[in-house]
């Protein structure tokens, strides 16, 4: 069965960092593209992250683009986001998500990890 | 950036009946386009990719239609665990891939 579990959410005051962490298991990691995901409180998606299969192609959303970093490591299977400069409009449940079904969508996600940035 | 926007927000609609949502994208995707379902506290899940082809495990009451800037996703007859949140998603050109706002489908 496959599956991402997110880790690392939690408070953070404006400014400061965060390294999120997902775990996947039940497939073979290093084949698949993942992503992250955000998702503001009540609102809906934002893409912000893609990752290839062993790294070497990296996009960021401009809203990310500067502060946060993707990378994997897929000898642990598992893929990172580290954020730093945490503005408050971060505040979101951050998906990490895999590349399938269609090329460029999501077929599987983890179960999110709340991202709150607050004074 | 392609900017897809989805109409209506709200569909109420009653158990049994047919649900058609819409998107609409900036400017053509061609067939690139997904749908997703998000229910309450869950992470989306993946319904429709290629505009019309339905992920492993959807069912058939689910499909999709359309190309180039207008997609429809039609629910041929609501059962209550469709009551949720539906996204659209362009993959034809990025980044930034890109979802729509929602249509939220509630039961009237």
């Amino acid at each position: 069965e496959v599956q991402l579990v997110e880790s690392g959410g939690g408070l953070v005051q404006p400014g400061g960092s965060l390294r999120l962490s997902c775990a996947a298991s039940g497939f073979t990691f290093s084949s698949f593209e993942m992503n992250w995901v955000r998702q503001a409180p009540g609102k809906g998606l934002e893409w912000i992250s893609f990752i290839s299969d062993f790294g070497t192609t990296i996009y960021y959303a401009d809203s990310v683009k500067g502060r946060f970093t993707i990378s994997r490591d897929n000898a642990k299977n598992s893929l990172f986001l580290q954020m730093n400069s945490l503005r408050v409009e971060d505040t979101a449940v951050y998906f990490c998500a895999r590349v399938g079904g269609g090329p460029y969508t999501f077929d599987y996600w983890g179960q999110g990890t709340l991202v709150t940035v607050s004074s | 950036e392609i900017l897809m926007t989805q109409s209506p927000v709200t569909l109420s609609v009653s158990p049994g009946e047919r649900a058609t949502l819409s998107c609409r994208a900036s400017q053509s995707v061609g067939s690139r386009l997904a749908w997703y379902q998000q229910k309450p506290g869950q992470a989306p899940r993946l319904l429709i990719f290629g505009a019309s082809t339905r992920a492993t495990g959807i069912p058939a009451r689910f499909s999709g239609s359309g190309s180039g800037t207008e997609f429809t996703l039609t629910i041929s007859s609501l059962q209550s665990e469709d009551f949720a949140v539906y996204y659209c998603q362009q993959y034809n050109n990025w980044p930034p891939l890109t979802f729509g706002g929602g249509t939220k489908v509630e039961i009237k």
